[in-house]
């Protein structure tokens, strides 16, 4: 039972690359998340799927963009990676209103 | 602006001891209160969550306090063991329909042998 996988698990990039983090969910949920996680911050949102077709910016979406390519997979895209972009990123999924499932993270570093 | 402001940003406790993690939050929109716990290098595994027509939730060690009118919630953690070791974040959300949850800063729990 693989639940929300992500992937890479780490990544290093130089500034002003550009990458795709890849999510996938197994539990046949309608929304998906992205959140990044930065020391003494807690978890942000940066952009999330209520249902498959749709996405909408968060808290953070600037230097983001998001594509949800199926009901199981919701990527996110930095298209020119900024040293502020230093972060561990989560994917997440859930049903309406209860749990959200996180998956183990992907570390990124910008240099 | 933090929705969910969280204290202490660290705990040390002693084995067996009682563990409290403190969280106030603005919206009063917000209906569902979740604490997540995550362990180094994994992500964040859903540990207990509270809706406010109760005060209070029990699972096994883990209890959630609410006080709706204070707006405020907590976490106590009974009989601390060493692999309780973690770091905690409250968090808060509103039924929209999907989970779109505001979480706190965190508290890292060190629980001493």
């Amino acid at each position: 039972n693989a639940g929300v996988t992500q992937t890479p698990k780490f990544q290093v990039l130089k500034t002003g690359q550009s990458m795709t983090l890849q999510c996938a969910q197994d539990m046949n949920h309608n929304s998906m998340y992205w959140y990044r996680q930065d020391p003494g911050m807690g978890l942000r949102l940066i952009y999330y799927s209520a249902s498959e077709g749709t996405t909408d910016k968060g808290e953070v979406p600037n230097g983001y963009n998001v594509s949800r390519l199926n009901k199981r997979e919701f990527s996110l895209r930095l298209e020119s990676a900024a040293p502020s972009q230093t972060s561990v990123y989560f994917c997440a999924s859930g049903r309406a209103n209860t749990e959200a499932f996180f998956g183990q993270g992907t570390r990124l570093t910008v240099v | 602006q933090q929705q969910v402001k969280q204290s202490p940003q660290s705990l040390i406790v002693q084995k067996g001891g009682i563990s409290i993690i403190n969280c106030a939050y603005e919206n009063t929109a917000f209906d569902y209160f979740p604490w997540y716990q995550q362990f180094p290098g994994k992500g964040p595994a859903l540990l207990i969550a509270i809706r406010p027509d109760v005060s209070e939730k029990k699972e096994g060690r883990f209890t959630i306090s609410f006080n709706k009118s204070a707006k405020q919630f907590s976490l106590h953690i009974m009989d601390s063991q060493p692999g309780d070791s973690a770091t905690y974040f409250c968090a808060a959300s509103k039924n929209t329909g999907f989970q779109k949850l505001v979480f706190g800063t965190g508290t890292r729990l060190l629980v001493s042998p």
